[in-house]
């Protein structure tokens, strides 16, 4: 199967700019993350979607950073203005349904966008 | 506050040679413990995955086991390959209310780097 597509690979930008990422999930995964992963520091989520739902924002910053998924596939994640403390690889990640009774199925990662703000 | 502790940071060892990696956790109750590898420039991909009623699981050389009691998981990796070097990490997801899967929890993962 084919994995998860992000693009693109690296954006280098200033800061008080905007940018944007994109992001295909596995075909048939309902459930997609964005992750924020600062060098030398595991993933932390930044929004999880079940189909084209929220189902948890609390750890983005809202003021600045703003995600969507329509039509429940692929997804956006946009930073505006972005500041120095942003620059970090952003990983979309997706998996069968997190929101079943137990479910185990693995999360699938993108390779990441690598975010550099000068 | 659920956290998941690993260590150590980082670790060299030569090719060929055993490893093992530690996962301490203080997320209760939960529905499963991941250790995923993360090679530099890629994404985290998974090697195994343990329901709170297992305690070991393998995959090639990675085994990894898990005590609920101590809230302890370790990864073994066996005869180290130099394509290992990596970093480690240790993903524990809580189990809701209702069952149902949680905000996934990770750990700060471990650097591990097999010298020829």
């Amino acid at each position: 199967e084919a994995g998860v597509a992000q693009s693109p690979r690296y954006k280098i930008i200033e800061k008080r700019q905007s940018v944007a990422f994109w992001c295909n999930p596995i075909s048939g995964h309902a459930t997609l993350y964005w992750y924020q992963q600062i060098l030398g520091q595991g993933p932390k989520l930044l929004i999880q979607f079940q189909n084209n739902g929220v189902v948890d924002d609390s750890q983005l910053p809202k003021d600045r950073f703003s995600a969507e998924r329509l039509k429940g596939v692929d997804s956006t994640l946009k930073i505006q203005p972005a500041k120095l403390e942003d620059s970090a690889v952003y990983l979309c990640a997706s998996s069968l349904d997190q929101w079943r009774d137990r479910d185990n199925s693995p999360l699938h990662f993108g390779n990441g966008t690598r975010l550099t703000v000068t | 506050k659920n956290q998941v502790e690993q260590s150590p940071q980082s670790l060299i060892i030569l090719e060929g040679k055993n490893c093992t990696l530690q996962c301490n956790y203080t997320v209760s109750p939960f529905s499963n413990l991941r250790w995923y590898k993360q090679d530099t420039g890629r994404g985290p991909v998974s090697l195994t995955i343990m329901t709170f009623s297992e305690n070991t699981k393998s995959n090639g050389r990675y085994t990894a086991t898990l005590d609920a009691d101590t809230k302890q998981s370790s990864l073994h990796i066996t005869a180290s390959q130099l394509s290992d070097s990596a970093s480690y990490i240790c993903v524990v997801t809580p189990r809701g209310i209702y069952n149902q899967g949680g905000k996934l929890i990770f750990g700060q993962g471990t650097e591990l780097s097999v010298k020829p």
